[in-house]
């Protein structure tokens, strides 16, 4: 069974402006996980879906948002980027509430 | 606040020798706990977790350990082999609503030398 995958691995983008990281789960796996690291703050939970319905929020800015497809692919959005957006984004999905599986994750330097 | 803390970050071990990682936590919500591996540019890899209400799990070399009294866990592997030099990452989750996030020790970095 494939795992999860992540696009695109490495992304540069400039102050203020826009992006949309892309997850595909574990085939059958209906929840979705997003995790931001940075090595200041270590990973950190950003959002949860679970049949295109966010289930529970970390403690980030409104600037990063997200949604879930029915297919169960998710895509994060983080607008007006700033310079400490600078981080590894993890995706990680799951069958039941227990073990999350990751993907390799999206490393995004603002510049 | 941090909930879930490591507090050695780095740990060498000689192989074949037993490395012990050690995890403690502050939330009493807290009803299950997981052992991730993480090698660089990678995402973090599931190795055992455990639930509240056992005290020890096991699969192959890996070995968790929960101490609800003191709100500690630990992660045992034996024998160490190089291929385990990596950075351990101790998960916690629990508490209505919030099974599906996890909460993040710091890591540790294990170094197996051969």
């Amino acid at each position: 069974k494939a795992g999860v995958t992540q696009t695109p691995r490495y992304l540069i983008k400039t102050r203020g402006q826009q992006v949309t990281l892309s997850c595909s789960p574990i085939s059958g796996h209906r929840s979705v996980s997003w995790y931001q690291q940075t090595p200041g703050q270590g990973l950190q939970f950003l959002f949860e879906y679970f049949s295109e319905t966010q289930r529970n929020k970390g403690n980030f800015p409104g600037r990063f948002s997200g949604r879930q497809f029915s297919n169960s692919r998710s895509e994060m959005n983080v607008s007006t980027l700033e310079l400490g957006d600078s981080a590894l984004y993890l995706c990680a999905s799951s069958y039941q509430d227990n073990e999350q599986f990751f993907g390799p994750g999206t490393r995004l330097t603002v510049l | 606040d941090q909930q879930v803390k490591q507090n050695s970050p780095s740990l060498s071990v000689q192989e074949g020798r037993i490395s012990i990682l050690n995890c403690d936590y502050t939330n009493s919500m807290f009803d299950y706990f997981l052992w991730y591996k993480k090698y660089p540019a990678e995402g973090p890899t599931f190795l055992i977790s455990i639930s509240s209400i056992k005290d020890k799990n096991e699969d192959g070399r890996f070995t968790v350990f929960l101490n609800k009294s003191a709100k500690h866990l630990s992660l045992h592997i034996v024998p160490s082999q190089p291929g385990d030099s990596a950075v351990y990452f101790c998960a916690a989750s629990g508490g209505l609503g919030s099974a599906r996030q996890l909460t993040f020790g710091s890591g540790t970095q294990l170094t197996v030398l051969p």
